[in-house]
């Protein structure tokens, strides 16, 4: 079975510096995609950044970057000069190729961007 | 990307009752969409996929009995919560696949208050 595991419930970081959220995985699949999407407090899904498995090279945009260890099965996002707008949920999340479209989602990190 | 919308956004019942949720793809066709739901502060659980024209796949758990689900055509999908009760409250969201199957667009989600 696929899971994805988010390890940490709660997190805070101060505005304008840098944080990083964990995630692992387990798969047997060895084409996927993985995904962090943000839920702000309006609730709205916002994918914030994906990585194709069979890139090596870790994906980034702009204050988002993820680093990617296959072997390890590990995908953590790293938010640079954090902004108060930045503060919602975050969803690691998995599609294999024979999921048929469905997405694993980890079990949150709830980000506090302090002033 | 594909823009989803959700009607209602927010819907109080009386016990006993049914209530329809409305997922629409606003600038694409959508042969799947998702339904998800979400409690307070926990991730999306994942409810069923809806095919169009075709019955939906529901996930292990999921009474079909109870969350009815129809995909009439390619830009609606409909959930309707049969005989709600308060344990049904939550945040229902329902996302669609677009491109290569590999990324889902979420809707803005709709907020079930059973009394």
């Amino acid at each position: 079975a696929q899971t994805v595991t988010q390890s940490q419930p709660e997190m805070s970081v101060q505005e304008a510096e840098t944080v990083t959220l964990s995630c692992t995985y387990d798969t047997s699949e060895s084409n996927y995609y993985l995904f962090w999407y943000k839920q702000p407090p309006s609730r709205q899904m916002i994918l914030v950044i994906r990585q194709e498995a069979y890139k090596q090279q870790n994906a980034t945009e702009n204050r988002f970057s993820v680093n990617f260890q296959k072997a390890a099965k590990s995908f953590s996002l790293k938010i640079s000069d954090s902004q108060l707008g930045d503060t919602a949920m975050y969803f690691c999340a998995f599609i294999g190729s024979s999921n048929t479209g469905k997405l694993i989602f980890g079990q949150g990190t709830t980000l506090q961007v302090k002033p | 990307g594909a823009v989803v919308s959700q009607h209602p956004s927010w819907v109080i019942c009386k016990s006993g009752t049914s209530v329809k949720i409305e997922c629409r793809s606003l600038d694409f066709q959508a042969t799947t969409m998702f339904w998800y739901r979400q409690f307070p502060k926990q991730s999306l659980m994942l409810m069923a996929t809806s095919n169009e024209g075709s019955k939906a796949t529901y996930e292990q758990g999921v009474e079909k009995d109870k969350f009815l689900i129809n995909h009439a055509s390619l830009t609606l999908s409909t959930l309707t919560v049969t005989s709600a009760h308060p344990e049904d409250s939550s945040f229902y969201i329902c996302s669609t696949l677009e491109g290569n199957e590999d990324e889902q667009f979420f809707g803005p989600g709709t907020r079930l208050t059973v009394l």
